[in-house]
């Protein structure tokens, strides 16, 4: 079945350092990709959309230039929190569309902990 | 734009029995899907079934399945013979022509020998 890879699962860093976050489908071609933030006992809130080779499209209230979002294949996004704080701690999850009939696959998360 | 309620912050329910976990949505596509989505303590996404909105039947996966009132825009899920596997937050999600989902606030379901 449909697999994204999701890495690190968990990171720590300190404030003011950047850290970035791999998804990356497995076998299939994800031309579009999704990342959430979960807050803890929290539904999924949507960052951020990507579609291969163009810029990512921010919803409203997400910082372009703290969350950077790279899509440059089809295989392959990426989200850097760039000068992480405290308050930027959460879950991230990033989920690609494709490799099922109008369905998303979910990576595994990444847990990230700013101190 | 999309709006997903899922009304019920947590349930319980004792094994074997049959429990209905609610959704409602709004969406002014007139294409769209519907998912039930479980997540257990270790957060990874299940997908519990799916319904697409121009099928009148309702979905069903083994154990569950949907009421899915369109005219009402309710999308309800029903788990029979729960199992102790099935505790885990469940999420109600509606997608469309975006392709993004957006979910609700998820229901906390406990399973209970």
């Amino acid at each position: 079945g449909a697999v994204v890879s999701q890495h690190p699962s968990w990171v720590i860093c300190k404030s003011g350092t950047s850290v970035k976050i791999e998804c990356r489908s497995l076998d299939f071609q994800a031309t579009t990709m999704f990342w959430y933030r979960q807050f803890p006992k929290q539904s999924l809130m949507l960052m951020a959309t990507s579609n291969e080779g163009s810029k990512a499209t921010y919803e409203q209230g997400v910082e372009k230039d703290k969350f950077l979002i790279n899509h440059a294949s089809l295989t392959l996004s990426t989200l850097t929190v760039t000068s992480a704080h405290p308050e930027d701690s959460s879950f991230y999850i990033c989920s690609a569309l494709g490799g099922q009939v109008y369905g998303y696959t979910f990576g595994s998360g990444t847990r990230l902990t700013v101190v | 734009a999309q709006t997903v309620t899922q009304s019920q912050p947590e349930m319980s329910v004792q094994e074997a029995e049959t429990v209905t976990l609610s959704c409602t949505y709004d969406t002014s596509e007139s294409n769209y899907y519907l998912f039930w989505y479980k997540q257990p303590p270790s957060r990874q996404m299940i997908l519990v079934i799916r319904q697409e909105a121009y099928k009148q039947q309702n979905a069903t996966e083994n154990r569950f399945s949907v009421n899915f009132q369109k005219a009402a825009k309710s999308f309800s899920l029903k788990i029979s013979d729960s199992q102790l596997g099935d505790t885990a937050m469940y999420f109600c999600a509606s997608g469309g022509s975006q392709g993004n989902l957006i979910f609700g606030k998820g229901t906390k379901l406990s399973v209970k020998p």
